[in-house]
Protein backbone atom coordinates (compact mmCIF):
# COMPACT_ATOMS: atom_id res chain seq x y z
CA UNK A 1 0.00 0.00 0.00
CA UNK A 2 0.80 3.68 0.26
CA UNK A 3 1.83 3.83 -3.91
CA UNK A 4 2.92 6.98 -5.71
CA UNK A 5 2.71 7.75 -9.16
CA UNK A 6 4.67 9.94 -11.18
CA UNK A 7 4.42 10.95 -14.78
CA UNK A 8 6.18 10.91 -17.08
CA UNK A 9 9.07 9.15 -16.17
CA UNK A 10 10.84 11.04 -17.98
CA UNK A 11 10.37 14.34 -20.83
CA UNK A 12 12.46 16.50 -23.13
CA UNK A 13 11.11 19.72 -24.15
CA UNK A 14 12.48 22.76 -26.05
CA UNK A 15 13.58 26.15 -23.91
CA UNK A 16 10.63 28.33 -23.56
CA UNK A 17 8.05 25.75 -23.38
CA UNK A 18 6.21 24.45 -20.13
CA UNK A 19 6.04 21.07 -18.66
CA UNK A 20 3.77 19.58 -16.54
CA UNK A 21 4.36 16.33 -14.21
CA UNK A 22 1.85 14.73 -12.37
CA UNK A 23 2.01 12.84 -8.69
CA UNK A 24 -0.67 10.65 -7.73
CA UNK A 25 -0.99 8.65 -4.70
CA UNK A 26 -2.85 5.54 -5.86
CA UNK A 27 -3.84 3.53 -3.04
CA UNK A 28 -4.48 6.56 -0.32
CA UNK A 29 -5.46 10.03 0.01
CA UNK A 30 -2.53 12.69 0.51
CA UNK A 31 -4.15 16.30 1.65
CA UNK A 32 -0.21 17.05 1.40
CA UNK A 33 2.41 16.37 -1.10
CA UNK A 34 6.05 17.71 -1.46
CA UNK A 35 7.86 18.31 -4.50
CA UNK A 36 11.77 18.12 -4.73
CA UNK A 37 14.41 18.42 -7.00
CA UNK A 38 17.67 16.86 -7.29
CA UNK A 39 20.92 17.64 -9.65
CA UNK A 40 23.29 14.72 -10.61
CA UNK A 41 25.39 13.83 -7.61
CA UNK A 42 23.51 16.30 -5.38
CA UNK A 43 20.84 15.05 -2.50
CA UNK A 44 16.68 15.99 -3.05
CA UNK A 45 15.94 19.78 -2.58
CA UNK A 46 12.37 20.52 -1.38
CA UNK A 47 10.98 23.04 -3.55
CA UNK A 48 7.64 23.20 -2.26
CA UNK A 49 4.87 21.98 0.28
CA UNK A 50 1.31 20.86 -1.68
CA UNK A 51 -1.68 21.36 0.07
CA UNK A 52 -5.08 19.46 -1.29
CA UNK A 53 -7.30 22.83 -1.90
CA UNK A 54 -5.12 25.74 -0.95
CA UNK A 55 -2.00 27.46 -1.62
CA UNK A 56 1.72 25.76 -2.19
CA UNK A 57 4.13 26.64 0.49
CA UNK A 58 7.25 27.17 -1.42
CA UNK A 59 10.76 27.10 0.28
CA UNK A 60 13.27 29.98 -0.14
CA UNK A 61 15.06 30.51 -3.54
CA UNK A 62 11.91 28.70 -5.89
CA UNK A 63 10.31 31.28 -8.07
CA UNK A 64 6.46 30.32 -7.49
CA UNK A 65 5.57 31.59 -10.68
CA UNK A 66 8.08 29.54 -12.76
CA UNK A 67 7.04 26.36 -10.44
CA UNK A 68 3.70 26.24 -10.35
CA UNK A 69 1.62 23.84 -8.02
CA UNK A 70 -2.08 22.70 -8.07
CA UNK A 71 -3.10 20.17 -5.85
CA UNK A 72 -6.48 20.08 -6.83
CA UNK A 73 -7.61 16.23 -5.67
CA UNK A 74 -7.16 14.73 -2.69
CA UNK A 75 -4.87 12.18 -4.98
CA UNK A 76 -3.27 14.72 -7.58
CA UNK A 77 -0.71 17.37 -7.41
CA UNK A 78 1.09 18.42 -10.37
CA UNK A 79 4.09 20.64 -11.14
CA UNK A 80 4.60 22.85 -13.90
CA UNK A 81 7.83 23.77 -15.02
CA UNK A 82 7.20 27.29 -17.19
CA UNK A 83 9.05 28.72 -19.53
CA UNK A 84 11.97 25.98 -18.95
CA UNK A 85 15.75 26.72 -19.71
CA UNK A 86 18.40 24.18 -20.02
CA UNK A 87 19.25 25.23 -16.28
CA UNK A 88 15.53 23.84 -15.47
CA UNK A 89 17.05 20.41 -16.21
CA UNK A 90 17.01 18.16 -13.46
CA UNK A 91 15.37 15.06 -11.54
CA UNK A 92 12.19 15.86 -9.95
CA UNK A 93 10.52 13.35 -6.81
CA UNK A 94 7.33 13.95 -5.41
CA UNK A 95 6.65 12.63 -2.02
CA UNK A 96 3.24 12.27 -0.22
CA UNK A 97 2.28 11.73 3.53
CA UNK A 98 -0.11 8.59 3.73
CA UNK A 99 -1.44 9.46 7.13
CA UNK A 100 -3.86 7.10 8.03
CA UNK A 101 -1.63 5.43 10.94
CA UNK A 102 1.66 5.28 8.89
CA UNK A 103 4.55 7.76 9.96
CA UNK A 104 6.63 7.31 6.43
CA UNK A 105 6.29 9.48 3.49
CA UNK A 106 6.13 7.51 0.29
CA UNK A 107 8.40 8.99 -2.49
CA UNK A 108 7.28 8.82 -6.72
CA UNK A 109 9.90 7.14 -8.77
CA UNK A 110 10.95 10.33 -10.35
CA UNK A 111 10.73 12.77 -13.57
CA UNK A 112 13.64 13.23 -15.53
CA UNK A 113 13.60 16.61 -17.72
CA UNK A 114 15.33 17.42 -20.28
CA UNK A 115 15.29 20.82 -21.96
CA UNK A 116 17.10 21.69 -25.37
CA UNK B 1 17.58 23.08 6.62
CA UNK B 2 18.80 19.36 7.00
CA UNK B 3 19.42 18.84 10.44
CA UNK B 4 21.78 15.40 9.95
CA UNK B 5 25.53 14.88 8.78
CA UNK B 6 26.58 11.77 7.57
CA UNK B 7 30.13 10.55 6.28
CA UNK B 8 30.30 10.95 2.74
CA UNK B 9 31.13 7.22 1.66
CA UNK B 10 31.56 3.88 2.77
CA UNK B 11 32.31 0.82 2.05
CA UNK B 12 31.48 -2.61 3.01
CA UNK B 13 31.63 -6.38 1.63
CA UNK B 14 28.99 -8.38 0.78
CA UNK B 15 27.77 -10.48 3.25
CA UNK B 16 28.94 -8.23 6.48
CA UNK B 17 26.85 -6.20 8.44
CA UNK B 18 27.54 -2.10 7.11
CA UNK B 19 27.14 0.40 9.73
CA UNK B 20 25.80 3.66 8.38
CA UNK B 21 26.37 6.61 11.49
CA UNK B 22 24.52 9.48 11.25
CA UNK B 23 24.82 12.65 14.06
CA UNK B 24 21.70 14.98 14.77
CA UNK B 25 22.97 16.87 17.86
CA UNK B 26 20.01 19.93 17.52
CA UNK B 27 16.96 17.37 17.58
CA UNK B 28 14.06 17.67 19.44
CA UNK B 29 12.50 15.56 21.40
CA UNK B 30 9.44 14.46 19.99
CA UNK B 31 11.35 14.71 16.12
CA UNK B 32 11.68 11.03 14.76
CA UNK B 33 14.65 10.00 12.92
CA UNK B 34 14.07 8.71 8.89
CA UNK B 35 16.43 6.28 7.07
CA UNK B 36 15.99 6.48 3.29
CA UNK B 37 17.93 5.48 0.43
CA UNK B 38 18.35 5.75 -3.25
CA UNK B 39 19.47 4.06 -6.02
CA UNK B 40 20.36 5.68 -8.61
CA UNK B 41 18.00 7.63 -10.72
CA UNK B 42 15.11 6.27 -8.62
CA UNK B 43 12.39 8.00 -6.01
CA UNK B 44 14.11 7.50 -2.11
CA UNK B 45 12.73 3.96 -0.38
CA UNK B 46 11.90 3.93 3.31
CA UNK B 47 13.96 1.52 5.40
CA UNK B 48 12.75 2.22 8.90
CA UNK B 49 12.41 5.29 11.54
CA UNK B 50 12.39 5.71 15.02
CA UNK B 51 12.21 8.20 18.08
CA UNK B 52 13.64 6.93 21.48
CA UNK B 53 13.63 3.39 21.22
CA UNK B 54 15.92 0.75 19.06
CA UNK B 55 14.26 -0.28 15.99
CA UNK B 56 14.32 -3.23 13.63
CA UNK B 57 12.25 -4.59 11.07
CA UNK B 58 12.78 -6.70 7.81
CA UNK B 59 15.58 -4.44 6.27
CA UNK B 60 17.19 -2.94 8.83
CA UNK B 61 18.08 -2.04 12.50
CA UNK B 62 18.11 1.52 14.07
CA UNK B 63 20.25 2.16 16.92
CA UNK B 64 19.59 5.88 18.80
CA UNK B 65 22.09 6.57 21.31
CA UNK B 66 19.98 7.77 24.87
CA UNK B 67 20.86 11.19 24.22
CA UNK B 68 19.43 10.97 20.69
CA UNK B 69 22.01 13.17 19.09
CA UNK B 70 23.14 10.25 16.92
CA UNK B 71 22.34 7.10 15.35
CA UNK B 72 23.30 4.37 13.39
CA UNK B 73 21.57 2.43 10.24
CA UNK B 74 22.51 -1.26 10.25
CA UNK B 75 22.08 -3.43 7.61
CA UNK B 76 22.94 -6.72 9.05
CA UNK B 77 24.21 -9.10 5.57
CA UNK B 78 24.99 -6.37 2.91
CA UNK B 79 24.44 -7.58 -0.53
CA UNK B 80 25.07 -5.73 -3.87
CA UNK B 81 21.39 -4.59 -4.38
CA UNK B 82 22.06 -2.50 -1.36
CA UNK B 83 24.98 -0.23 -3.24
CA UNK B 84 23.03 3.10 -2.99
CA UNK B 85 22.95 6.50 -1.33
CA UNK B 86 21.19 6.40 2.32
CA UNK B 87 20.48 9.81 3.67
CA UNK B 88 19.11 10.00 7.68
CA UNK B 89 16.55 12.55 8.16
CA UNK B 90 15.30 14.49 11.20
CA UNK B 91 11.68 15.34 10.08
CA UNK B 92 10.63 18.89 10.84
CA UNK B 93 8.28 20.35 12.83
CA UNK B 94 6.34 21.41 10.19
CA UNK B 95 6.15 17.58 8.68
CA UNK B 96 8.73 18.48 6.03
CA UNK B 97 11.65 16.50 5.43
CA UNK B 98 15.04 18.02 4.15
CA UNK B 99 17.54 15.93 2.88
CA UNK B 100 21.53 15.62 3.65
CA UNK B 101 24.14 14.87 1.43
CA UNK B 102 23.77 11.28 2.94
CA UNK B 103 26.12 8.50 2.64
CA UNK B 104 26.87 6.81 -0.98
CA UNK B 105 27.69 2.96 0.24
CA UNK B 106 29.36 0.85 -2.05
CA UNK B 107 28.60 -2.84 -1.27
CA UNK B 108 32.31 -4.77 -2.70
CA UNK B 109 31.89 -8.54 -3.49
Amino acid sequence: GAVVSQHPSWVICKSGTSVKIECRSLDFQATTMFWYRQFPKQSLMLMATSNEGSKATYEQGVEKDKFLINHASLTLSTLTVTSAHPEDSSFYICSADPRQGRTSYTFGSGTRLTVV
Amino acid sequence: DAKTTQPTSMDCAEGRAANLPCNHSTISGNEYVYWYRQIHSQGPQYIIHGLKNNETNEMASLIITEDRKSSTLILPHATLRDTAVYYCIVQDPGNQFYFGTGTSLTVIP
